[in-house]
């Protein structure tokens, strides 16, 4: 089974602070996606990745930033957390089902 | 823009009965299309898929129908049962796989028992 690993199933930061959610794939694949899912809005693609220190900004990048220095690692960093920021983020690899995605679990983050 | 979009927010349907979730799209390109479920604090898992070379794909319960000339498609669940109440997202990709997917904005279904 294709696993997708989000080391944190909940967070609470303040305002301002620096945060990384990680995320770990162990189907040595060459693309990972940063989604964030809110009531309304659906998922929307924040940065990807399609190979090691590569990346490329999706729809809505601002406030964010990404670091893939391996393969099977790639890392969302708040740079300065808002609360606008408070949101489930999701990371996905392709996979797991006729070309779709294998999704983490989710990182439910709240910004206080 | 929204590319894909779910117009409907929430459906509650009686257990038994029949679910219609719908979703339309935007982008000509768009050939290949998945539905997911998500229940909440888990990440989306995958349901039912269908390419545009097909009008319909039947998985069990569920089935998907895609109508090209008019950028739309839809997911039936029948009969739905409790275990079906998730939000359900529908995802639309051009060309190959592993590029980006596109995600409406999801239905709430609750199906009552």
């Amino acid at each position: 089974d294709v696993k997708v690993t989000q080391s944190s199933r909940y967070l609470v930061k303040r305002t301002g602070e620096k945060v990384f959610l990680e995320c770990v794939q162990d189907m040595d694949h060459e693309n990972m996606f940063w989604y964030r899912q809110d009531p309304g809005l659906g998922l929307r693609l924040i940065y990807f990745s399609y190979d090691v220190k590569m990346k490329e900004k999706g729809d809505i990048p601002e406030g964010y930033s990404v670091s893939r220095e391996k393969k099977e690692r790639f890392s969302l960093i708040l740079e300065s957390a808002s609360t606008n920021q408070t949101s489930m983020y999701l990371c996905a690899i392709p996979g797991g089902g006729a070309y779709g995605y294998t999704f983490g679990s989710g990182t439910r983050l709240t910004v206080v | 823009d929204q590319q894909v979009k779910q117009n409907s927010p929430s459906l509650s349907v009686q257990e038994g009965r029949i679910s219609i979730l719908n979703c339309d799209y935007t982008n000509s390109m768009f050939d290949y299309f998945l539905w997911y479920k998500k229940y909440p604090a888990e990440g989306p898992t995958f349901l039912i898929s269908i390419s545009s070379i097909k009008d319909k794909n039947e998985d069990g319960r569920f089935t998907v129908f895609l109508n090209k000339s008019a950028k739309h498609l839809s997911l039936h669940i029948v009969p739905s049962q409790p275990g079906d109440s998730a939000v359900y997202f529908c995802a639309a990709s051009a060309t190959h796989p592993g590029n980006q997917f596109y995600f409406g904005t999801g239905t709430s279904l609750t199906v009552i028992p």
